[in-house]
């Protein structure tokens, strides 16, 4: 079974530029999940799918991240204007249900 | 509040010695528990879980967690640690009804040959 597939695995661009990240979930995954891990600290949630609804943006920084999930697959997490303070790894997660979550490799994003 | 406290941030072993490390909760309601390892440019891979049942789990690579209830614990241990465990661990929380994850800060495993 793939798992969870995400690029690009890196990117370094200047502050105030945009970047965008792509997800595609395990297949038949409804829910799928936006982390963000800085350096030294545990993933925190950004945004949550439930199929192409929104669960969860609640820690999302809406003034500069947007995420969308067409057709309820693949998605797409957007940074613009980027900060330094965006420096961090991006990881997608899916979930058939029931509490088990499953992550990507990550795509980590270094803000100079 | 719903929080996970991973008390060591890092920690050396040397190859063949046990292991644990410490993982802690806070969660309001009955809680589902998780461990995950990260290796270096990686992301997160699953080690094991606790829903129900026996409190002793098993997962992947000869680790196992105790879930115990009264000390609001999860501790990971693993009897005789390989240089290919060196990574960072992370034990996290959910629940009934919701499945957002609270992620621990981490604790980095490194092992001496």
């Amino acid at each position: 079974e793939a798992g969870v597939a995400q690029s690009p695995r890196y990117k370094i661009i200047e502050k105030r530029q945009s970047v965008a990240f792509w997800c595609n979930p395990i297949s038949g995954h409804a829910t799928l999940y936006w982390y963000q891990q800085i350096l030294g600290q545990g993933p925190k949630l950004l945004i949550q799918f439930q199929n192409n609804g929104v669960v969860d943006d609640s820690q999302l920084p809406k003034d500069r991240f947007s995420a969308e999930r067409l057709k309820g697959v693949d998605s797409t997490l957007k940074i613009q204007p980027a900060k330094l303070e965006d420096s961090a790894v991006y990881l997608c997660a899916s979930s058939p249900s029931g509490n088990t979550i499953y992550f990507g490799e990550g795509s980590w994003l270094t803000v100079v | 509040a719903q929080s996970v406290t991973q008390p060591d941030i890092h920690i050396t072993v040397s190859e063949g010695a046990s292991l644990e490390l410490r993982c802690n909760y806070s969660y309001g309601a009955t809680p589902y528990l998780f461990w995950y390892v990260q290796s270096p440019g990686q992301g997160l891979q699953l080690l094991l879980k606790y829903f129900s049942g026996d409190t002793l789990v098993q997962g992947i690579k000869g680790f196992e967690a105790e879930f115990k209830r009264s000390q609001s614990s999860f501790n990971l241990r693993k009897p005789s640690v390989h240089w290919s465990d060196a990574a960072e661990y992370f034990c996290a929380v959910g629940g009934v009804g919701t499945d957002k994850l609270i992620f621990g800060t981490g604790t980095r495993l490194q092992v001496f040959p």
